[in-house]
């Protein structure tokens, strides 16, 4: 079992739609929740950061982490053809080594 | 602010060649990775300084890749000699510290073996 699961999509959906990406994690050590967008041929952009469970939002862009469950997601709201991208969550514990675990990334496209 | 700056950012070689990677972190960035993300799949670590000493190069294949910080800023990803299956695209990234700190990624360099 991988420590950190995404479904890959792809996931298409209208501008204006509210997208909401997923992701399970297996390791209840993980204190540490990131999402990354990745366009293509670019490196990941750290998108948002919360730490252990509770909601965070940044403008159109909701972070949700609920430890009980083991469950993270992403809400993207009014979404933009620019907001088509991979991406990725990410995870990680409290050790000093900092070791971030990825899932595979979903893929969205927005449609105009 | 300056990015993470890698090079190049494409390289094709022949499979048993060696290939070198650079990267330059954000200023003052103590700590540095190394990430191999093959496509389809999310970014995998294989190195971590802090400074110029190793963290963590427990998922570094050490018979054939290498990587020095030898003054506590930029690096070197090395790969002697390369194989099919290291086509990827190869993801430095940076952070203040450890420690739950988030990462700052550069454009990586894809890698192509023929």
């Amino acid at each position: 079992q991988k420590e950190v699961e995404q479904d890959p999509g792809p996931l298409s959906v209208p501008e204006g739609a509210i997208v909401s990406l997923n992701c399970t994690y297996s390791n209840s050590a993980f204190q540490y929740f990131m999402w990354y967008r990745q366009y293509s041929r670019k490196g990941p952009e750290l998108l948002m950061y919360t730490y252990s469970s509770g909601n965070k939002e940044d403008g159109r862009f909701t972070a949700q982490v609920d430890k009980s469950s083991k469950y993270i997601s992403l809400f993207i709201r009014d979404s933009q053809p620019s907001d088509s991208a991979t991406y990725l969550c990410a995870a990680y514990g409290s050790s000093n080594t900092g070791k971030l675990i990825f899932g595979q990334g979903t893929t969205l496209q927005v449609k105009p | 602010e300056a990015g993470v700056a890698q090079s190049p950012r494409y390289k094709i070689i022949e499979k048993r060649q060696s290939v070198a990677f650079w990267c330059n972190p954000i200023s003052g960035h103590a700590t540095l990775y190394w990430y191999q993300q093959i496509l389809g799949q999310g970014p995998k670590l294989l190195i971590q300084f802090q400074n110029n000493g190793v963290v963590d190069d427990s998922q570094l294949p050490k018979d054939r890749f290498s990587a020095e910080r030898l003054k506590g800023v930029d690096s070197t990803l090395k790969i002697q000699p390369a194989k099919l299956e290291d086509s990827a695209v190869y993801l430095c990234a940076s952070s203040p510290g450890t420690g739950g700190q988030p990462q700052h990624f550069g454009d990586g360099t894809r890698l192509s073996i023929l």
